[in-house]
């Protein structure tokens, strides 16, 4: 079977860090996107990994486990529009539901 | 940048209408794809594409059909909307079946069906 699993909620203080881990079981595995959505709006790409390692890009840091079946996205420096869900999602694309299967996400709330 | 546009943002309908939500995306992509996202449950796949006329049941098809009569359009339908179907609808888009970044999704902003 296919699942993805991920905190469902998390807080954190602004100016700190915070990881946010998803762990999955898939048929497949061609790569881990990470997308932030925030609330009412479209999800948006944050990043990308497929090989096993820390991929940075600014504040924002991706990192994959493939043996593990183990992804964390990593914020840095906090700000407040940081409040948002954070969707995990497996590229899987010999699949038969689609190209990437989808964590439920994780909400950030980032408090003052 | 690629774009995926959905009709509306926002839709009040009667139970029992028939509800048309339309799609579209500019960038010549083959996929094509209809989530409803609803808390606690994440994103649940209702519908995708991969061509021109070709469509595919996700994991909550019961109560939808879709069409995709052009590359760029593709069109979710509510035969008789229920109250139970009061969601908010995603569209998104990408290149093709493959492995990599350029393989990713392109979200349409959505559209919050209120079913009353």
């Amino acid at each position: 079977g296919q699942n993805i699993d991920q905190p469902t909620e998390m807080t954190a203080t602004e100016g700190a860090i915070v990881q946010i881990n998803c762990t999955y079981q898939t048929s497949g595995f061609n790569g881990l996107f990470w997308y932030q959505q925030h609330a009412g709006e479209a999800p948006t790409f944050l990043s990308y990994n497929v090989l096993d390692g820390l991929e940075e890009k600014g504040r924002f840091s991706s990192f994959l486990s493939r043996s593990k079946g183990y992804s964390y996205l990593l914020l840095k420096e906090l700000q407040m529009k940081d409040s948002a869900s954070y969707l995990c999602a497996v590229q899987n694309y010999g699949g038969s539901q689609g190209n990437l299967i989808f964590g439920k996400g994780t909400k950030l709330s980032v408090k003052p | 940048d690629v774009k995926v546009t959905q009709s509306s943002r926002y839709l009040v309908k009667r139970t029992g209408e028939k509800v048309f939500l339309e799609c579209v995306q500019d960038m010549d992509h083959e996929n094509m794809f209809w989530y409803r996202q609803d808390p606690g449950l994440g994103l649940r796949l209702i519908y995708f594409s991969y061509d021109v006329k070709m469509k595919e049941k996700g994991d909550i098809p019961e109560g939808y059909s879709v069409s995709r009569e052009k590359k760029e359009r593709f069109s979710l339908i509510l035969e008789s909307a229920s109250t139970n179907q009061t969601s908010m609808y995603l569209c998104a888009s990408s290149l093709s079946r493959g492995a990599g970044p350029n393989y990713g999704y392109t979200f349409g902003s959505g559209t919050r069906l209120t079913v009353v």
